[in-house]
């Protein structure tokens, strides 16, 4: 099994709708989790944190079950800027690094 | 979060040939790391940059072909030794306050070998 795994993508959306990526991961001794968002040919940028009680930004809500080692990332009334690469993230490395998904591409269609 | 500058963005390199990448952060930072990321995939961690001494290196990747620097604790560099275009990739810096913290990174370097 391999150590972060997300929906293959690509989502193909019109603007305005609602759409939800999901992730799978096998460490259960992962503490942290975070989504990213990649834009094609930049660097990964932190989109936000995810916690066990579950956070919202703005548009963006995230949900974490432990029990279940699932990550879950909703995104409401779409935009086309929200086009890009969604990376479910979660710590627990050799290293202490960060281990990533290989991310869920979003394009958002006029 | 931390202000991180990587250099060269991009370079086109002939094989047998090296390239050193340098990552300078606005502040001083507890962990870097070094990570690979090939056309279509996600991030792999080549090794985390160890301030004074050496790197640690993640399984696949060996100090003589990635070697790397961090003289200090806002500074590295990671060399692509010996060069093939199987090393064509986009190489990131990244770093992290501590060690169950998010990670920021550089702006990459895209690296083809041609």
């Amino acid at each position: 099994r391999k150590e972060v795994e997300q929906d293959p993508g690509p989502f193909n959306v019109p603007e305005g709708a609602t759409v939800a990526f999901n992730c799978t991961y096998s460490n259960s001794a992962s503490q942290s989790f975070f989504w990213y968002r990649q834009d094609c040919r930049k660097e990964p940028k932190l989109l936000m944190s995810v916690y066990s009680s579950g956070n919202e930004d703005g548009r963006f809500t995230a949900q974490l079950n432990r029990a279940s080692q699932y990550i879950s990332l909703l995104i409401r009334d779409s935009k086309l800027s929200d086009s890009a690469t969604y990376l479910c993230v979660v710590n627990g490395g050799s290293q202490g690094n960060l281990i990533f998904g290989k991310g869920t591409k979003l394009s958002v269609k006029p | 979060s931390a202000v991180i500058s990587q250099k060269p963005s991009r370079d086109i390199c002939q094989r047998g040939t090296s390239l050193t990448i340098q990552c300078q952060v606005d502040s001083q930072v507890t962990m870097m790391f070094w990570y690979r990321q090939q056309p279509g995939q996600s991030l792999t961690l080549i090794a985390t940059a160890n301030q004074g001494s050496e790197a640690t290196y993640e399984s696949g990747f060996v100090i003589d072909k990635f070697p790397i620097s961090r003289p200090n604790l806002t500074f590295s560099t990671l060399t692509v030794s010996n060069m093939s275009p199987e090393d064509s990739s986009i190489y990131l810096c990244s770093v992290a306050t501590g060690m169950a913290t998010e990670a920021f990174f550089g702006q990459g370097t895209r690296l083809t070998v041609v």
